[in-house]
């Protein structure tokens, strides 16, 4: 059972524009969200978490909403540029629990064209 | 600089053939954990440690073990590797508020 899904394996935009990542989640456990991003032949690198007491937090370019009733998160990424072209895992864990344990996504790929 | 480290980076090895994959971290972080990546699967925890000499399996434990002697290093030991462990690994590391910090990776293949 996928407890944090993305469902769209891919997505295109142009530079300049606004990339939309989505994630659900399943697991109403799950207190802390965050976003990686990672390139090809590297590790995953943090980008952006964001607890379930707020609905929104912002870093620079990079925004991340959460919508517990829905179970839903997204990363808002304004303006995009090509340098933002990676895979972006979602990942979600429950903060009271015994663990710092992440459950990922499968992942987007996002490029974003010149 | 903080970091994970990983070795080696990329790997050949044959069926049978018993292999480690060293990590260390210079965060003092407490919790450390081994992930796998597949392609359509994403990342998947292997095992993870809370602390010295507490260990515990993840998702995808079988096949693997693990060891955690001092707070720094967290092997990864595949004791008899078979060609469905072909995969790219990755470790991590892990702060107070769950956010992981990951090495670069060591890509596996099993022939």
């Amino acid at each position: 059972d996928q407890q944090v899904k993305q469902n769209s394996p891919s997505l295109s935009v142009q530079e300049g524009r606004i990339s939309i990542l989505n994630c659900d989640y399943t697991n109403s456990m799950f207190d802390y969200f965050l976003w990686y991003k990672k390139y090809p032949a590297e590790g995953p690198t943090f980008l952006i978490s964001i607890s379930s007491i707020k609905d929104k937090n912002e870093d620079g370019r990079f925004t991340v909403f959460l919508n517990k009733s829905a179970k839903h998160l997204s990363l808002h990424i304004v303006p995009s540029q090509p340098g933002d072209s990676a895979v972006y895992f979602c990942a979600a864990s429950n903060s009271g629990g015994s663990n710092y344990k992440l459950t990922f996504g499968k992942g987007t790929l996002l490029t974003v064209n010149p | 600089e903080a970091q994970v480290t990983q070795n080696p980076r990329y790997l050949i090895t044959v069926t049978g053939k018993k292999l480690t994959v060293t990590c260390s971290q210079n965060m003092n972080h407490e919790y450390m954990s081994w992930y796998r990546q597949d392609p359509g699967l994403g990342l998947r925890q292997i095992y993870y440690s809370m602390n010295v000499e507490v260990t515990d399996k993840g998702d995808v434990p079988e096949g693997y073990k693990v060891s955690r002697k001092e707070k720094r290093n967290f092997p990864l030991i595949l004791e008899s590797p078979s060609p469905n462990q072909t995969s790219l690994y990755f470790c991590a590391s892990s702060g107070v508020y769950g956010e992981a910090f990951f090495g670069q990776g060591t890509r596996l293949t099993v022939v």
